[in-house]
């Protein structure tokens, strides 16, 4: 049973564009919804979070846009990089952090 | 400080073998999660210790998968009589409030 849904699978934006990948989960119990960063070879790395009584939050170049009524939240890359070519992987969790993660999404920024 | 340090980074074995892999969380933190990933899926939940108890081994596949954590700090995860299913990549994390820190993992490959 798939909680978290990612799209896309992959994803190739022109530098300085923008990468949008969307997350939907379906448990209501979840009430923390950070995203992580993985580059070849390491381990998931912790980017960016919310928490479900905001509906935005901005650190840098990256965005989180969190619809509750939907079930849906987003991370927004702004004028993305190559060094920001990496998987991106939405996760949920609720009560004690058991965080359950989406498939993920490879994204690669072409100069 | 130190972030979270895994042994062996890489371990090949061979069907039917025991291995054990290691976990040295940071410093102070009383959580410490195991997960596993397999090639181009998001990680998977498998264990959550809070001190010295597993709080959680609802992700434990089957009782071939065993963890300890004696001490409250490292952490050994032990698989019996492998199987080439169980090749995958096994990231350890422990947490504080900000979130899970994952440390780089380690790959198992069952031949």
């Amino acid at each position: 049973q798939q909680q978290v849904k990612q799209s896309p699978q992959s994803l190739i934006v022109q530098k300085g564009g923008i990468s949008i990948i969307n997350c939907a989960y379906e448990n209501t119990a979840f009430d923390y919804f950070p995203w992580y960063q993985q580059f070849p070879g390491k381990g998931p790395a912790l980017l960016i979070a919310i928490r479900p009584d905001v509906s935005e939050k901005k650190e840098g170049r990256f965005t989180i846009s969190f619809n509750k009524s939907a079930k849906q939240f987003s991370l927004h890359i702004m004028d993305s990089q190559p060094g920001d070519s990496a998987t991106y992987f939405c996760a949920a969790s609720g009560g004690y952090q058991k965080v359950t993660f989406g498939t993920g999404t490879k994204l690669q920024v072409i100069p | 400080g130190a972030g979270v340090s895994q042994t062996p980074s890489n371990k090949v074995t061979e069907k039917g073998k025991y291995v054990e892999l290691r976990c040295d969380p940071i410093s102070g933190h009383t959580a410490l999660y195991w997960y596993r990933q397999s090639l181009g899926q998001g990680p998977e939940f498998l264990i959550y210790f809070q001190g010295t108890g597993a709080a959680d081994d609802s992700g434990l596949p089957n009782d071939r998968f065993f963890a300890v954590r004696p001490e409250g700090s490292v952490s050994t995860l032990k698989i019996q009589r492998t199987e080439r299913g169980d090749s995958a990549v096994y990231l350890c994390a422990s947490s504080s409030a900000q979130g899970l820190f994952f440390g780089p993992g380690t790959r198992l490959t069952v031949l």
